[in-house]
């Protein structure tokens, strides 16, 4: 167990629909990663946030947003949804800002849009 | 554009055989080229490899950096079934960690 609590671990929604995945990192990480894995793409970095505030931006649509919250707990938000943004979405955390460390994977939320 | 690229991205081979995975990489400010087993769920770490610490080895699993090809090998020996995995190779560049697609291994008893 790695620490890292992602929920919900399944959600199934329609097209045009907005979802939230939420991630709780490891008690004293204050780093928080949020990745898309597809079967094609493979791990794609979409953000980072260090104690609150963004640290770096990878690949995110704009139709996704994220942000970390006092308790160190992190949302991203996926909005105007398509068919191609099914994949599994991943949280990881770091107890720094530096990636100097490695990161500690939640179990995935599984994204299915129909 | 930076990139890591791992080859192969598939292999099947049979339990006790030793297999050999590649990983290449073109980043910006490279820090540490990490490697992940990812079985059902969450990639777990295996080991970070940086130019103070370019071997590292774990039982039957062991890791070299060659910073002057800009790539890394995965060993594994004498494989095991609970071997079988997704295996990541990952480039820390400072201010994001870029992955590789990965190495789907597949052990057959």
């Amino acid at each position: 167990d790695s620490g890292v609590t992602q929920t919900p671990k399944h959600l199934i929604t329609a097209t045009g629909q907005r979802v939230t995945l939420r991630c709780s990192p490891r008690s004293g990480d204050l780093s928080v990663y949020w990745y898309q894995q597809s079967l094609d793409q493979g791990l794609q970095f979409l953000i980072q946030y260090y104690n609150g505030e963004e640290r770096a931006k990878g690949n995110i649509l704009e139709r996704f947003s994220a942000q970390q919250f006092p308790d160190l707990h992190s949302e991203l938000n996926l909005s105007s949804l398509e068919l191609g943004d099914s994949a599994l979405y991943f949280c990881a955390s770091s107890p720094t800002v530096r990636t100097d460390s490695p990161l500690h994977f939640g179990n995935g939320t599984r994204l299915t849009v129909t | 554009e930076d990139k890591v690229v791992q080859s192969p991205l598939s292999l099947v081979v049979h339990e006790g055989d030793t297999v050999t995975l590649n990983c290449s990489y073109e980043v910006t400010n490279f820090r540490s080229l990490l490697w992940y087993k990812q079985e059902k769920k969450a990639p777990t770490f295996l080991f970070m490899l940086t130019s103070s610490g370019i071997e590292k080895k774990s039982g039957r699993l062991s890791s070299i950096l060659d910073k002057k090809e800009l790539s890394s090998i995965l060993n594994i020996t004498a494989t095991q079934t609970g071997d079988s995995a997704i295996y990541l190779c990952a480039v820390d560049r400072d201010d994001k960690i870029i992955f590789g697609k990965g190495t789907r291994l597949h052990i057959l008893p």
